[in-house]
């Protein structure tokens, strides 16, 4: 399995210009999420997904949209750049057992920066 | 906002000392805390996770302690070594949701 696979590993971007940052996943997880990570702040949501079809947003949604038209992808999309959206760009999915526990999985990242 | 507090920012330990990373929450309805171990250039690894069901759980050499009534829980690390050196997250969610907030990180640095 490769897990949960991130594409581009880094992206420059100028302000106005948009662009989608790329996740699979091969393990049949039901939920997948973008995260935001930035110094000193850990990581953010963005937006989320619990299946195929249905997404919802997180604590920083704005300025992204996702879609999840099948269960192994969940692309992020950047409508128009800006200098604030400068960050490491986390893709996780998970699945819960039985038990409740939670186990999330996460990409390597994209590092994206906006000029 | 809902709040994940995580202290220190970053701890310096000895090769063999213990470390010890704390973090606070304010809602009572977190169900789930887990910690992550992310090294540099990579994405968060999930460590060691507990449940407000239990005050203590342990896997190897790294210990979750949990105290409900202060709400806050914490990493020990025992033995530190110098491979543990990385960037460790507390998160908490709620149950019947995917969402996690989590903690502000924890640069851990062991000296050999």
């Amino acid at each position: 399995n490769a897990g949960v696979t991130q594409t581009p590993k880094f992206q420059v971007l100028k302000t106005g210009q948009s662009m989608t940052l790329q996740c699979a996943q091969d393990m049949n997880h039901e939920y997948m999420s973008w995260y935001r990570q930035d110094p000193g702040m850990g990581l953010r949501l963005i937006h989320y997904s619990v299946g195929a079809g249905i997404t919802d947003q997180g604590e920083v949604p704005n300025g992204y949209n996702v879609s999840r038209s099948t269960t192994e992808d969940f692309p992020l999309r950047l409508l128009s750049a800006a200098p604030s959206q400068t960050s490491v760009y986390f893709c996780a999915s998970s699945y819960r057992t039985s038990g409740y526990t939670d186990t999330q999985y996460f990409g390597p990242g994209t590092r994206l920066t906006v000029l | 906002q809902q709040q994940v507090k995580q202290s220190p920012q970053s701890l310096i330990v000895q090769k063999g000392g213990i470390s010890i990373i704390n973090c606070a929450y304010e809602n009572t309805a977190f169900d789930y805390f887990p910690w992550y171990q992310q090294f540099p250039g990579k994405g968060p690894a999930l460590l060691i996770a507990i449940r407000p069901d239990v005050s203590e759980k342990k896997e190897g050499r790294f210990t979750i302690s949990f105290n409900k009534s202060a709400k806050q829980f914490s990493l020990h690390i025992m033995d530190s070594q110098p491979g543990d050196s990385a960037t460790y997250f507390c998160a908490a969610s709620s149950p019947g949701t995917y969402k996690y907030i989590f903690g502000t990180g924890t640069r851990l640095k062991v000296l050999a």
